[in-house]
């Protein structure tokens, strides 16, 4: 159980198009999901945390207008990067977090997306 | 300093080898502590969740925290060259909207 995807798996773009990232959680409703950002052996860096229904809150220095996070339902959230820079180009993780007590409550994290722009 | 401190490695060990892993950390509020294992490339994987103090078993794994040192281990025993990947701990406290801290993650090389 606790399974999530992420889609796509690696993209490739043109600098100034747009992006979006999907993340699922399969098998578990997500009350909470996390988009975190990852360069090569680094730790991960936390972008945003949405809840189902609201508006993301985003770390400090993550600009909300490149960086769209939309948390439409308990079990999709999307990552739109909006405008891509080659300095965007990063590994994109997403993580979710069922509900509170149950064997869920913690972070459970999809594949990543890997994506380069040109 | 940061809140989670861990020792990025390398950590090269033999097949076999008993491995620990540490992570130490300054915030007294954290009550939950998790590790993750990362492959290249690939998302993190949940391996142990653990609440305060005390240890747990899952296998070869064996997490154990100790709150009055600020000091988490996860030990692998009988260790696999799979087992080669970076190893991140990550602990919460009870009312941080559910945010990880992170340390930065120890690279493990098991050698056949």
């Amino acid at each position: 159980g606790a399974v999530v995807s992420q889609h796509p798996s690696w993209v490739i773009c043109k600098s100034g198009t747009s992006v979006k990232i999907e993340c699922r959680s399969l098998d578990f409703q997500a009350t909470t999901m996390f988009w975190y950002r990852q360069f090569p052996k680094q730790s991960l860096m936390l972008m945003a945390t949405s809840n189902e229904g609201s508006k993301a809150t985003y770390e400090q220095g993550v600009e909300k207008d490149k960086f769209l996070i939309n948390h439409a339902s308990l079990t999709l959230s999307t990552l739109t990067v909006t405008s891509a820079h080659p300095e965007d180009s990063s590994f994109y993780i997403c993580s979710a977090r069922g509900s509170s007590g149950s064997f869920t409550d913690t972070q459970y994290f999809g594949p990543g997306t890997r994506l380069t722009v040109l | 300093q940061k809140e989670v401190e861990q020792d990025p490695g390398p950590l090269s060990v033999p097949e076999g080898a008993i491995v620990s892993l540490n992570c130490t950390y300054s915030n007294s509020a954290f009550q939950y502590f998790m590790w993750y294992r990362q492959y290249s490339r690939k998302g993190p994987e949940l391996l142990m969740y653990t609440y305060s103090s005390g240890n747990k078993e899952d296998g070869r794994f064996t997490a154990q925290v100790d709150k009055s040192s600020k000091y988490i281990s996860l030990f692998i025993r009988d260790s696999q060259p799979s087992d080669s990947a970076t190893y991140l701990c990550a602990m919460r406290t009870n009312n941080a909207g559910n945010m990880l801290t992170f340390g930065g993650g120890t690279r493990l090389m098991v050698k056949p």
